[in-house]
């Protein structure tokens, strides 16, 4: 059973495009977030959402958004998608009260041509 | 704001030996929890060791243990008897400890590379 599942894992697109990457997790989480990943390997927090609301965006681009459609899905829409939005997203989940691990999904390489 | 800082952009180590990766952060905060994270080529993100900062005995995972200095803000990994297995890109994070759930705040990652 996996955990945390992204789909897809990989996403190949061009500039000015725009696409979604899904993120479900199964383990019964209240909080899940995403972070991206650039290409020096960064990782750096993006959104969290916390039983379907947001609780923290980070200075991102309105051209990003997340849905969560439920406590156990948390997607993220993109717009207008430009060159240095290639990068790898993961999705992550947690349980309030437990011990705060984070269960990361597989993650999303998306390249932008 | 917190922030994480490991210094050692790569590292190598032999093929049963020992190597300690570095990490400091910077805080404000008291009650927190740090977390070291392997990352193999696979990409999945994996958990290494957690340790919360009320605790002063150090972590240990089996080959893994990490040296917490709570004063000093310096969370250290050692790795003994390294493996192949263990090549990957390790990231030290930091998490606030308050009412709800925070995000990671990662450090830029050390590059580990086991040589048989």
């Amino acid at each position: 059973d996996t955990a945390v599942s992204q789909t897809p894992k990989y996403l190949v697109t061009q500039m000015g495009n725009d696409k979604s990457i899904k993120c479900e997790q199964n383990l019964g989480h209240d909080t899940m977030y995403w972070y991206k990943q650039d290409s020096k390997k960064f990782l750096k927090i993006m959104f969290s959402y916390n039983n379907k609301e947001l609780i923290i965006n980070e200075t991102v681009p309105n051209r990003f958004s997340p849905k969560s459609p439920d406590k156990a899905h948390l997607n993220l829409h993109i717009n207008s998608l430009e060159l240095g939005d290639s990068a790898v997203y993961f999705c992550a989940s947690s349980q309030l009260g437990t011990d705060y691990e984070q269960y990361f999904g597989p993650g999303t390489r998306l390249t932008v041509t | 704001a917190q922030t994480v800082t490991q210094s050692q952009p790569e590292m190598s180590v032999q093929e049963a030996e020992t190597v300690t990766l570095s990490c400091t952060y910077d805080t404000s905060e008291n009650n927190y929890y740090l977390f070291w994270y392997k990352q193999p080529p696979s990409r999945q993100m994996i958990l290494v060791i957690r340790q919360e900062a009320y605790k002063q005995q150090n972590a240990t995972e089996n080959r893994f243990s990490v040296n917490f200095q709570k004063a000093a803000k310096s969370f250290s990994l050692k790795i003994s008897d390294s493996q192949l297995g263990d090549t990957a890109m390790y990231f030290c994070a930091f998490m606030k400890h308050v009412a709800g759930n925070t995000p990671l705040v990662f450090g830029k990652g050390t590059r580990l590379s086991v040589i048989a």
